[in-house]
């Protein structure tokens, strides 16, 4: 089982609409969880840490259920330019740098 | 506009040129790594600085040599390079290596002819 797995979609929704991605990891020791948005031929940007009471930053909402060892990412009022490819990154403990996920595809179609 | 500043953006090379990339932070942070990234992959982890020193390769081949002059700066030279090393290059940053979050740089574009 891989260590950071996500629905590589695509996901294709109609702009207004809500979604919600998941990203399973293996490793209960995990710390630390975070979004990242990356749009075609450009960096990885942090979109949001991930804490254990869930956040939220106007129409995106994190949340982690540490019991079922997953993330989520909830979009709402999707808008044309949230179609993007989102990665989930995760930190195991100590001194250890990020493990990706492959990213899941989100085009928001008007 | 991101905070990590990668240089060239761009850089077409042939197989037997030397050449570096470069990456530059001010945000104080205290951790930097080399991540490789092809189409419609992840970034792959190469290198991490901590504290300026070396603490992590993932194994990656000779051909590619990081440096880390100081805090701010990290290098990465690259000499013999084999065309299915054409990647986005990117550099990160982060104020320490445990469970930070990392802010990338825009990436160099690589392609070896």
């Amino acid at each position: 089982r891989k260590e950071v797995e996500q629905d590589p979609g695509p996901f294709n929704v109609p702009e207004g609409a809500t979604v919600a991605f998941n990203c399973t990891y293996s490793n209960s020791a995990s710390q630390s969880f975070f979004w990242y948005r990356q749009d075609c031929r450009k960096e990885p940007k942090l979109l949001m840490s991930v804490y254990s009471s869930g956040n939220e930053d106007g129409r995106f909402t994190a949340q982690l259920n540490r019991a079922s060892q997953y993330i989520s990412l909830l979009i709402r009022d999707s808008k044309l330019s949230d179609s993007a490819t989102y990665l989930c990154a995760v930190t195991h403990s100590g001194n250890t740098p990020l493990v990706f996920g492959k990213g899941t595809r989100l085009s928001v179609i008007a | 506009d991101t905070e990590v500043t990668q240089t060239p953006k761009h850089l077409v090379m042939g197989m037997t040129n030397k050449k570096s990339l470069k990456c530059e932070q001010h945000m104080g942070h205290r951790a930097m790594y080399w991540y490789k990234q092809k189409a419609k992959k992840p970034p792959e982890l190469m290198f991490v600085y901590s504290y300026e020193k070396l603490s992590i390769n993932e194994s990656v081949p000779s051909r590619f040599s990081p440096e880390c002059p100081n805090s701010s700066l990290l290098n990465l030279h690259l000499h013999a390079l084999q065309p299915e090393d054409s990647a986005l290059y990117l550099c990160a940053s982060s104020r320490g290596t445990a469970n930070q979050p990392q802010h990338f740089g825009d990436g160099t574009r690589l392609s070896i002819l």
